[in-house]
């Protein structure tokens, strides 16, 4: 499986913006990349996913660099429920094989008033 | 929609039992994949199931096992528990394979 590297941990204020980064150097051609968090005491929660341009939804932005070595999940306003464990993840999703999720540690992002 | 299921919330256990775990999937998600969580190892691919079918198993021993009914929903099954058992096992459901996941609450098993 491709490996995705990210900062263990991050820090953030409420209502301002936050960029999580994930370096992915070894990607293939067919690997979308995916972003899940997880809250305290709860599972993971799909936040967001792409495979070469960049995307938006309600919860977040992701930014896809253009060799697609790297991305950043970008939080417009962050708030104290987005404090969480943001886990970047590569995953083959039209190859017709498995839907497994490979974890890394991810980022632990605090967010403070 | 009722989200993902998992039943029952908590368990205990001892050394050399065995457990069954219960995972009902979103309605019409026909993918079923769990995941085992501990503080050492993080979240780890256990297997996945789609019609019935195991689709992909990750790196865990054979006394690991699972199997998917007719109407989507999964059991897993741990013999012989060890004390390195005791985590939170994540089910997770997804219209097909390679679909976005939505994860249960999960079971938190403790193994004395």
């Amino acid at each position: 499986d491709a490996k995705t590297t990210q900062p263990n941990s991050m820090e953030s204020n409420e209502e301002e913006p936050v960029h999580l980064p994930c370096n992915h150097s070894t990607i293939s051609g067919t690997d979308y990349i995916h972003w899940y968090r997880q809250l305290p005491s709860q599972g993971p929660e799909y936040v967001i996913h792409g495979l070469t341009s960049n995307v938006n939804n309600r919860m977040a932005s992701l930014a896809i660099a253009e060799d697609r070595k790297s991305s950043t999940l970008i939080l417009h306003r962050a708030t104290l429920r987005d404090a969480a464990v943001y886990y970047c993840i590569l995953n083959g999703r039209n190859t017709g094989t498995a839907s497994k999720l490979t974890f890394g540690t991810g980022t632990r992002l605090q967010v403070t008033l | 929609k009722a989200g993902v299921t998992q039943t029952p919330r908590y368990l205990i256990k001892t050394r050399g039992q065995q457990v069954t775990l219960s995972c009902s999937p979103i309605s019409g998600h026909r993918s079923v994949s769990w995941y085992q969580q501990t503080p050492g190892q993080g979240l780890q691919f256990l297997f996945e199931y789609f019609s019935e079918t195991q689709r992909n198993k990750g790196n865990f021993p054979g006394r690991f096992s699972g199997r998917q009914f007719s109407n989507s929903r999964s059991e897993m099954n741990v013999s012989t528990l060890e004390l390195g058992d005791s985590a939170l096992y994540l089910c997770a459901s997804s219209l097909e394979i390679g679909f976005r996941q939505f994860f249960g609450p999960g079971t938190r098993l403790t193994v004395l």
